[in-house]
């Protein structure tokens, strides 16, 4: 079980906007700053946001995230079928010392 | 162009070793620290461990601590995973992911190797 916990699955139609939260606690979310990654069918993680907000150059305008006390959300504005995939939350936790992952949302495009 | 390569992985019966590389290319290696992600395919991500730039600061998931030792060789620009004492839960795909930070903020993984498959079965 993860220290992070995210919903197991998501999904949306084409144009919608989709959010995955990403829930933590004092000692993680709560004092440090959170990224996600998409994780394609087959292939490994990329980047998609860190320091709670920011993009990485390349990464389109309809992701975004944001950070509130101990949770965290990814949104996807304007859904489209290439968003279908894995996203991972992922944190520093002081207590444990470690990095802590999400236990990952499946995003399903209908 | 950034590229990481891991290597070294293989099938390995419980209470067995294995010598995990990644070789690195197209940065300066020792401005960043560098870690160890394992998943199970079709699960989610698990990190394992991180080593600082200069290989002073190290850091272990609590599941290997004790039994996997991370290092790196600047001089030849890779990281190595060293796992003893294998348990079949150990079986996963490993990933070597570049930070771009060095020493805090972890862990912003911007470039990632394909990964190299751990089995441990009898």
């Amino acid at each position: 079980q993860s220290v992070l916990t995210q919903p197991p699955s998501a999904s949306g139609t084409p144009g919608q906007r989709v959010t995955i939260s990403c829930s933590g606690s004092s000692s993680n979310i709560g004092i440090n700053y959170v990224y996600w990654y998409q994780q394609l069918p087959g292939t490994a993680p990329t980047l998609l946001i860190y320091r709670n907000n920011v993009r990485p150059s390349g990464v389109p305008a309809r992701f975004s995230g944001s950070k509130s006390g101990t949770s965290a959300s990814l949104a996807i504005s304007g859904l489209r079928s290439e968003d279908e995939a894995d996203y991972h939350c992922a944190t520093w936790d002081d207590s444990l010392s470690a990095v802590i992952f999400g236990g990952g949302t499946k995003l399903t495009v209908l | 162009e950034v590229q990481l390569v891991e290597s070294g992985g293989g099938v390995v019966q419980p209470g067995g070793s294995l010598r995990l590389s990644c070789a690195a290319s197209g940065f300066t290696f020792d401005d960043y620290a560098i870690h160890w992600v394992r998943q199970v395919p079709g699960k989610s991500l698990e990190w394992v461990s991180l080593i600082s730039g200069d290989g002073g600061s190290t850091y272990y998931a609590d599941s290997v601590k004790g039994r996997f030792t991370i290092s790196r060789d600047n001089s030849k620009n890779s990281l190595y995973l060293q796992m003893n004492s294998l348990r079949t839960e150990d079986t996963a795909l490993y990933f070597c992911a570049k930070d771009f930070t060095d020493t805090s903020g972890w862990p912003a993984l911007d470039y990632w190797g394909q990964g190299t498959l751990v089995t441990v079965s009898s």
